[in-house]
């Protein structure tokens, strides 16, 4: 069982270059997550989508945008990379709903360094 | 806006003890509570999930709490090994069935001393 892909897991940019994070989950979860993990500010989510077709912001949308390309694959995608998005990006995945079907399951990370 | 807390930021003990990591939250309106383990380079793990409708949860070494009431959660780790040596993060599952995201404490890194 594959849980959470995403690729790559290391990639360096230069500012101003684009670039996609892809994601892909197996578990038929109806919502996926994008976040990114800096020191000393820890987890912050940068966009969401709750079911297929629907994507929202979350605390730190600026600079990417997202698609829900299907119920598996959530990407994420910087169009004009900046020193600050220099971070180690984590996608997320869960099925909403009661009990320990709501457990939220993780990729093993991409690691972004902007120059 | 939710805050997740956790205290204290590092800790370091001798194996084979017990031990509790803290999380506080300011609203008590969660709809559930979740306790995480990362290790370098690597993912979260979820250890437990505790529902608003429960007070406790446990899993082989480990026990968590949630008193919604003090805005507060205990994660538990009996007879403590060199392997549980990771950050440990709390999340806030969400409002309203959870389908926007978790709100994250900052975490606490754990280290045992062999």
């Amino acid at each position: 069982n594959a849980g959470v892909t995403q690729t790559p897991k290391f990639q360096v940019l230069k500012t101003g270059q684009s670039m996609t994070l892809q994601c892909a989950q197996d578990m038929n979860h109806n919502s996926m997550y994008w976040y990114r993990q800096d020191p000393g500010m820890g987890l912050r989510l940068i966009y969401y989508s709750a079911s297929e077709g629907t994507t929202d912001k979350g605390e730190v949308p600026n600079g990417y945008n997202v698609s829900r390309l299907n119920k598996r694959e959530f990407s994420l995608r910087l169009e004009s990379a900046a020193p600050s998005q220099t971070s180690v990006y984590f996608c997320a995945s869960r099925r909403t709903g009661t009990g320990d079907r709501n457990t939220i399951y993780f990729g093993e990370g991409s690691w972004l360094t902007v120059v | 806006k939710q805050e997740v807390t956790q205290i204290p930021a590092a800790l370091s003990v001798p194996e084979g003890e017990n031990l509790v990591l803290n999380c506080s939250f300011t609203d008590s309106a969660i709809y559930n509570l979740q306790w995480f383990r990362q290790d370098p380079g690597k993912g979260l793990t979820s250890l437990l999930l505790i529902q608003s409708s429960q007070r406790e949860q446990t899993s082989g070494r480990l026990n968590a709490s949630l008193d919604k009431s003090s805005g507060r959660s205990t994660l538990y780790i009996a007879a403590s090994q060199p392997g549980d040596s990771a950050t440990y993060l709390c999340a806030d599952g969400g409002a309203g069935g959870g389908a926007d995201g978790l709100t994250f404490g900052k975490g606490t890194h754990l280290i045992i001393q062999p």
